[in-house]
């Protein structure tokens, strides 16, 4: 059974382009979440969703960014026009169910925007 | 405003000896605990739980306590390795959902040899 997938590992965008990052939950797990890790800093959650539905975006910065988990295929987190600040590590963790039960989390993204 | 506070971001132990680590939280609501280890370029790896309704969680060398009067929780390693050296993350979550966490800055443990 693979863990949560992500890709790609590394991401060199410039300034204005869109970065797409990729998340593929654990078979099983219906529950996808998304964290950002600045340097130096904890982990900051950006996003949950489900299937099809975003159910808690409230780390989600109002601008640029967005997410999606469609029905067939992985979690998506675009953020688009990328700003150097954007340059951090993003992970991704699914779980089988919403309630006491840890998160797993993939090997991360990390975006450097030059 | 950070809910989830690691004050020292470093510790090392010799290996053998106990290793603790602190957090302190400030939201009364946080009903469930974790730690996560992290190694550089990989992503969190959970380690151990607790629930709000509990003082002591144990599972082989980890020991996880929390003391909810201090909003205090720490994690002990023992005997402590050279494998353990990680950064480690207390982690809260509220109502349950415990995908959606509020983290600590991590603390980064050094067991020497």
């Amino acid at each position: 059974n693979a863990g949560v997938m992500q890709n790609p590992r590394h991401l060199v965008r410039r300034r204005g382009q869109e970065a797409r990052l990729r998340c593929s939950p654990m078979k099983g797990h219906s529950h996808v979440y998304w964290y950002r890790q600045l340097p130096e800093e904890g982990l900051k959650f950006m996003v949950y969703l489900q299937k099809e539905n975003i159910i808690d975006e409230s780390g989600m910065p109002k601008e640029r960014f967005s997410a999606e988990f469609p029905k067939e295929g992985p979690s998506i987190l675009r953020i688009q026009q990328v700003v150097r600040g954007d340059s951090a590590a993003y992970f991704c963790a699914s779980s089988i169910s919403q309630k006491n039960t840890e998160a797993f989390f993939g090997q991360g993204t990390r975006l450097t925007v030059v | 405003d950070q809910q989830v506070k690691q004050n020292s971001p470093s510790l090392s132990v010799q290996e053998g000896r106990i290793s603790i680590l602190n957090c302190d939280y400030t939201n009364s609501m946080f009903d469930y605990f974790l730690w996560y280890k992290k190694y550089p370029a990989e992503g969190p790896t959970f380690l151990i739980s607790i629930s709000s309704i509990k003082d002591k969680n144990e599972d082989g060398r980890f020991t996880v306590f929390l003391n909810k009067s201090a909003k205090h929780l720490s994690l002990h390693i023992v005997p402590s390795q050279p494998g353990d050296s990680a950064v480690y993350f207390c982690a809260a979550s509220e109502g349950g959902n415990t995908g959606k966490l509020i983290f600590g800055q991590g603390t980064t443990l050094q067991v020497k040899p």
